[in-house]
């Protein structure tokens, strides 16, 4: 099946520093990418929806300016959480839909727990 | 968005099948259902996807009525590694995406 590479899978940050997390589709291409953010115990909650080559769509209540996304090629996608603090600290998640299949069946990463202190 | 109800929680013995059923009464004719297995600290992973009838793979079974208006996911023998949380996703294009429910906590037990 398609693969997807998250990195980190795990970091530790200063409060006020800027964290950089990559999700790469290995072995296909990815159109559309997805972010989610997950609270232990809680179900994923998207964040953005990513277009090669295009501005990510953000759901509401997330701050675009604070959660950076970028996705320059067909097969990477990153996302920077800019001046992390603590209330930032989480697991994010990256997905990715293969092109030509449809949106429908989901292909994620192992996710990045984010630890901001 | 097709709305999503499927159990909070279930429990099984190893070796049992366990069928866990979503509801989703709104569903639209284009939506697809797929079922997502997630363990601790870890991306969700692809069960099983269908749009009508069933559908058998390696690892499950899903079952989803003429009405579409629910499925079933059906796991034959259950280990204790498969305990997980399950997500029942319901949707087509990019509202498929958003559409994850609080899923199913199974515990399997020996």
């Amino acid at each position: 099946g398609a693969v997807v590479s998250q990195h980190p899978s795990r970091v530790i940050c200063k409060s006020g520093t800027s964290v950089k997390i990559e999700c790469r589709s290995l072995d296909f291409q990815a159109t559309t990418m997805f972010w989610y953010r997950q609270f232990p115990k809680q179900s994923l909650m998207l964040m953005a929806t990513s277009n090669e080559g295009s501005k990510a769509t953000y759901e509401q209540g997330v701050e675009k300016d604070k959660f950076l996304i970028n996705h320059a090629s067909l097969t990477l996608s990153t996302l920077t959480v800019t001046s992390a603090h603590p209330e930032d600290s989480s697991f994010y998640i990256c997905s990715a839909t293969e092109t030509g299949t449809g949106p429908e069946k989901l292909f994620f990463g192992s996710g990045t727990q984010l630890s901001v202190l | 968005l097709a709305k999503i109800t499927q159990p909070i929680s279930m429990d099984s013995y190893e070796g049992q099948e366990v069928n866990i059923t979503c509801s989703h009464n709104n569903i639209a004719t284009n939506d697809y259902i797929t079922w997502y297995q997630q363990f601790p600290s870890q991306g969700p992973r692809f069960i099983i996807q269908g749009y009508k009838t069933k559908v058998t793979n390696e690892v499950a079974s899903l079952f989803i009525p003429a009405d579409r208006k629910s499925s079933t996911l059906s796991l034959p023998r259950v280990s204790l590694s498969d305990t997980a949380v399950y997500y029942c996703l319901v949707g087509t294009d990019s509202g498929y995406a958003l559409n994850f429910g609080k899923g199913t906590s199974l515990l399997v037990t020996p």
